[in-house]
């Protein structure tokens, strides 16, 4: 029971472009979500995140958009940068607790020159 | 400061041996976190520890897992009589406090059972 789902298990975008990373889910109780970026061999890093009440955050190259009545979030970056190469993890949590993340499949984005 | 440290980093091991990983949370974290991630899954929360509070142990698979957080620092995630399903990623986490929604990770210890 995939409860936030990463359709898409990777993503080509050239240097410069906008990289759009699609997150879907499935448990309305989620009020919180968060992106991490993983390299290889190294732990996820937390990057953004959104509360419920919003339906946009950005910081810098990175904004985040959240539909409720779709239940669909997305990370786009702009503009993308080969170092963005990594594996990107949408997750959540419900109402009133940010312990217990549940957390996609990942999509690996690969930044090309 | 230091992240999150695990160790060890890579552990085989064969089929019904008990195994234990230990996770160095960030000093003051209060929030401590285990997570697997098996092969094509997303992360899975196990359990997690907050303070002094009992643990959240909901996460965990069966009754092999066990955690225990010493000192409300140092943790170690042991699992007994591994079987080949326990292969996986194990990532520990940590955060100030529970209440914190980023939480931070380690570099995890990849888990073999052969």
């Amino acid at each position: 029971d995939q409860q936030v789902k990463q359709n898409s298990p990777s993503l080509s975008v050239q240097e410069g472009r906008i990289s759009i990373l699609n997150c879907d889910y499935t448990n309305s109780m989620f009020d919180y979500f968060l992106w991490y970026k993983k390299y290889p061999a190294e732990g996820p890093t937390f990057l953004i995140s959104i509360s419920s009440i919003k339906d946009k955050n950005e910081d810098g190259r990175f904004t985040v958009f959240l539909n409720k009545s779709a239940k669909h979030l997305s990370l786009h970056i702009v503009p993308s940068q080969p170092g963005d190469s990594a594996v990107y993890f949408c997750a959540a949590t419900p109402t009133g607790t940010a312990s217990k993340l549940t957390f996609g499949t990942g999509t690996r984005l690969q930044v090309t020159l | 400061g230091a992240g999150v440290s695990q160790s060890p980093s890579n552990k085989v091991t064969e089929k019904g041996k008990d195994v234990e990983l230990r996770c160095d949370p960030i000093s003051g974290h209060t929030a401590l976190y285990w997570y697997r991630q098996s092969l094509g899954q997303g992360l899975e929360f196990l359990i997690y520890f907050q303070g002094n509070s009992a643990p959240d142990k909901s996460g965990l698979p069966s009754d092999r897992f066990s955690a225990e957080r010493t000192g409300g620092s140092v943790s170690t995630l042991t699992i007994q009589r591994t079987q080949q399903e326990d292969s996986a990623v194990y990532l520990c986490a940590s955060s100030l406090r529970v209440e914190d929604w980023a939480q931070y990770f380690g570099p995890g210890t990849r888990l073999t059972v052969l």
